[in-house]
């Protein structure tokens, strides 16, 4: 099936570790993002990449560290984990920068950090 | 900065009732604007957008206008099924195809 697809679904660690969610998309887009959604289902831009270059980098903390080695795969990897990155994490893409098509989401990683 | 403001939930309707869900949004110029619907468990799903004004957007008996003169593109649906619970998200873009939502509005139909 085409689809955005994100693992793991669920990551339950413990506050200081490091841990990275993967995103794959073979919809064929060249732009992927990563939101992330809070416990009161507030979503808010992560980042943005476009043919594996960075062109969204909003204010997170630089714990946080988006890889993508190439345009289908785009990596966030959070290093000393804290109890305040505890929310989902959605990965999404789209065609270009251009809004005609719309984004397409995964369904989320569910991060808990004890 | 741009924002977007919609109606706090949850919104608890019995099964074929009339929807509204108010959203209005402050932005320079006159940015696209979307409604995205998340199931339980899922991820979003564009429902329907507009890209200037007066366009009206519309999917599965959904429908929301562009009004630039009220800064508002509020969701509509004439009758409402158990299966359109939900959290409904309205969104406008940004440069760069960057999506600023709204804070989401719980959906609950009983049948």
């Amino acid at each position: 099936d085409t689809a955005v697809s994100q693992t793991p679904k669920y990551l339950v660690t413990q506050m200081g570790n490091d841990k990275s969610i993967k995103c794959e998309q073979n919809l064929g887009h060249d732009t992927m993002y990563w939101y992330k959604q809070d416990s009161k289902k507030f979503l808010k831009i992560m980042f943005s990449y476009n043919n594996k270059e960075l062109i969204i980098n909003e204010t997170v903390p630089n714990r946080f560290s988006p890889k993508s080695p190439d345009k289908a795969h785009l990596n966030l990897h959070i290093n000393s984990l804290e109890l305040g990155d505890s929310a989902v994490y959605f990965c999404a893409s789209s065609q270009g920068t251009s809004d005609y098509y719309g984004y397409t989401f995964g369904s989320g990683t569910r991060l808990t950090v004890v | 900065g741009n924002s977007v403001t919609q109606m706090e939930g949850p919104v608890t309707l019995s099964e074929e009732a009339f929807l509204t869900i108010n959203c209005t949004y402050t932005a320079t110029g006159y940015p696209s604007l979307f409604w995205y619907v998340q199931y339980p468990g899922e991820g979003l799903q564009l429902l329907l957008k507009a890209t200037k004004a007066d366009d009206k957007g519309s999917n599965k008996g959904f429908e929301a206008t562009y009004r630039k003169e009220t800064t508002s593109f509020h969701l509509e649906k004439g009758s409402v099924q158990v299966s359109d619970s939900a959290v409904y998200f309205c969104a406008l873009r940004e440069y760069g195809n960057k999506l600023v939502f709204g804070a989401g509005t719980i959906l609950r139909v009983k049948s």
